[in-house]
């Protein structure tokens, strides 16, 4: 069955510490892959995707991520978190035969201390 | 970027009641939109999938009966809940799409529907 995990509900993070955060996907191709952020009682904004090409993909607010097609993974990263970053992160895959239909990985919440 | 808005942003029911959300895109036409539930602390759970002028079609669970999905014009979807109870209580998220927006996926900011 086709799924997407991020194994970490829950991650703290200190202000300027760095932030990784895990997505794995189970799917029979590579599917579309993509990362968003959702505060408190809003909507989801999109930090970045990748379509093909470059595994590396450069994303908004200092946000990137990397492509793994041998570990079917997508981890999310930030060199320096700032206290704004606070919020639930998504990841979430977009099957290449199933356009638009999106299946979101269960999120972590980053919590960032002082 | 592409703006999605959703009206109510929170609706209170009694139960038994119908509610209708309205989700719109405000600067693009939306050829196709998306609609979300999420519960508190979990993922978005598709629920369907509507195209301006057909049928909405239902992620498998989802009672079309229960959950009305129109999508009447390029800029507009609305989803109705039909005689709401208390375990139809979640946060309802829509997105859409069109070809203006490369396929681009863009979320509505969510509509907090809780039914007493």
């Amino acid at each position: 069955a086709q799924s997407v995990t991020q194994p970490d509900i829950h991650i703290t993070v200190s202000e300027g510490a760095s932030l990784e955060l895990r997505c794995n996907y189970s799917y029979g191709a590579t599917p579309y892959l993509f990362w968003y952020v959702q505060s408190p009682g809003q909507g989801l904004q999109l930090l970045l995707k990748y379509f093909s090409g470059d595994t590396l993909v450069q994303g908004i607010k200092g946000f990137e991520a990397e492509f793994k097609r041998s570990q079917s993974s997508f981890n999310l990263r930030k060199p320096s978190v700032h206290w704004s970053d606070a919020a639930e992160y998504f990841c979430a895959v977009e099957a290449t035969d199933s356009w638009g239909k999106f299946q979101f990985g269960a999120g972590t919440q980053v919590v960032v201390t002082p | 970027g592409a703006v999605v808005s959703q009206h109510p942003s929170w609706v209170i029911c009694k139960s038994g009641t119908s509610v209708k959300i309205e989700c719109r895109s405000l600067d693009f036409q939306a050829t196709t939109m998306f609609w979300y539930r999420q519960f508190p602390k979990q993922s978005l759970m598709l629920m369907a999938t509507s195209n301006e002028g057909s049928k909405a079609t239902y992620e498998q669970g989802v009672e079309k009966d229960k959950f009305l999905i129109n999508h009447a014009s390029l800029t507009l979807s609305t989803l109705t809940v039909t005689s709401a109870h208390p375990e139809d209580s979640s946060f309802y998220i829509c997105s859409a799409t069109g070809t203006q927006t490369y396929n681009e996926q863009f979320f509505g900011p969510g509509t907090r529907l809780t039914v007493l």
